[in-house]
């Protein structure tokens, strides 16, 4: 499994833009780069999958470049409700009868203010 | 809401003792997977299991031990409790049909306290 990195914390206000960045320089011909997002006492929460190129949804966008040896996250927009632990995870895709656990590295702590 | 149950929410207990945590996966969910999170630690995977079988291995210690019922829900058995075990447990499910793209369904989670 690839090893990732990212900023421990961050700090933004309200109403900006936030860029995530992890580095993830072994990651594999078949892993995939997921982030999930974690509130305080939570259990962390899907945000967004990708493998090459740039992915979107309703919350967030994930940038990879071609050599894809790292990934940004973006947020559009942040409000304080944003204000949670991002974590980073590369991996294969599997199917349910296979072994699917997730490798949670130590995140980054997104603090947003007012 | 996840859809992923879990109880009890909170659980206080005593070195040297024995508890069981519960999980019930989303409708339909086949897998089931245990995290443990702890301050030291972060989020540890412990156990997969697949419609009743286990499927993966992680860092579970010898005194843990879990098991997956025909109705899908699974226990969480810790025994002989030590301070180091207190930490967040949490209980996820994804969908076992399909490739399901890294996406799983986290529980509330328990709040163990060994004092």
């Amino acid at each position: 499994l690839a090893k990732t990195t990212q900023p421990i914390s961050m700090d933004s206000y309200e109403g900006q833009e936030v860029n995530i960045t992890c580095s993830h320089n072994n990651i594999a011909t078949n892993d995939y780069i997921t982030w999930y997002q974690q509130f305080p006492s939570q259990g962390p929460r899907f945000i967004i999958q990708g493998y090459k190129t740039k992915v979107t949804n309703e919350v967030a966008s994930l940038f990879i470049p071609a050599d894809r040896k790292s990934s940004t996250l973006s947020l559009p927009r942040v409000s304080l409700s944003d204000t949670a632990v991002y974590y980073c995870l590369v991996g294969p895709q599997y199917g349910g009868n296979q072994g699917g656990k997730l490798i949670f590295g130590q995140g980054t702590e997104l603090s947003v203010k007012p | 809401d996840s859809g992923v149950t879990q109880t009890p929410k909170h659980l206080i207990t005593a070195t040297g003792q024995r508890v069981t945590l519960r999980c019930s996966p989303r409708s339909g969910d086949l897998s089931v997977y245990w995290y443990q999170q702890s301050l030291d630690q972060g989020l540890q995977f412990l156990i997969q299991y697949y419609n009743g079988e286990e499927r993966a291995k992680g860092n579970i210690l010898e005194r843990f031990s879990a098991q997956q019922f025909p109705d899908l829900h699974s226990e969480l058995n810790l025994s002989s409790l030590e301070l180091g075990d207190s930490a967040l447990y949490f209980c996820a499910s994804s969908d076992g049909g399909n490739p399901t793209y890294n996406e799983q369904f986290f529980g509330p989670g328990t709040r163990l306290t060994v004092l």
